[in-house]
């Protein structure tokens, strides 16, 4: 069963605006994690953001935020301010301590930053 | 630079042959995990290692495999390689239940 689901296989937004990429998910336990990575063009998965289930701010590192909504089980990566350099792919994923703590990735959302 | 690294970066071999994939894991980190990206599949799990023992099993097949030494670094081979196993592979490690961190990946193409 998709246990990450990403809507948005890409998104376009200008530069210097905000923009949301959707994420939700699927879970029984309590006890979970959420994380967003980036992968750009070069190939590489770059860790971005981390949101525990028990977290009651929602995480922020600099220009990410995650909007955290439980009951709707959502987990949504907000960029402010879009770089150019923000033109990547974006995975959101789950791990689940219960599940051996193994990571389960969306199918990613390609966002493009125009100049 | 996450601190884990992978050798080799690109890898070109023919359907049939075997082919070894090496990571090591950032100073400290104990886990290791195998992840395969294809195209059509997106990424997927393989195999997880803690300190020295497999610790969870995902989408991984048979002719894959995959060990971590007493220095905590790892191998994955794959044998007996298809058209299908081309595709990029990466490695991650934690402190678990910590953020994983990637490596660059193993861009493997099967001709």
């Amino acid at each position: 069963a998709q246990k990450i689901t990403q809507t948005q296989p890409g998104m376009f937004v200008q530069e210097k605006e905000a923009v949301t990429l959707d994420c939700t998910y699927d879970t029984s336990d309590q006890s979970y994690g959420l994380f967003w990575y980036k992968q750009p063009s070069s190939g590489e998965m770059i860790f971005l953001i981390y949101q525990g289930s028990y977290d009651e701010q929602n995480a922020t590192e600099g220009r990410y935020s995650l909007n955290f909504q439980k009951a709707r089980k959502s987990a949504n990566l907000v960029i402010s301010a879009s770089q150019l350099g923000d033109s990547a792919m974006y995975f959101c994923a789950m791990r689940e301590p219960q599940n051996n703590n193994d990571m389960r990735f969306g199918a990613g959302t390609r966002l493009t930053v125009k100049p | 630079d996450s601190g884990v690294t992978q050798t080799p970066k690109h890898l070109i071999t023919a359907t049939g042959q075997r082919v070894t994939l090496r990571c090591s894991p950032r100073s400290g980190d104990l886990s290791v995990y195998w992840y395969q990206q294809s195209l059509d599949q997106g990424l997927q799990f393989l195999i997880q290692y803690y300190n020295g023992e497999e610790r969870a099993k995902g989408n991984i097949l048979e002719r894959f495999s995959a060990q971590q030494f007493p220095d905590l670094h790892s191998e994955l081979n794959l044998s007996s390689l298809e058209l299908g196993d081309s595709a990029l592979y990466f490695c991650a490690s934690s402190r678990p239940p910590d953020t994983q961190y990637f490596g660059p990946g193993t861009r493997l193409t099967v001709l």
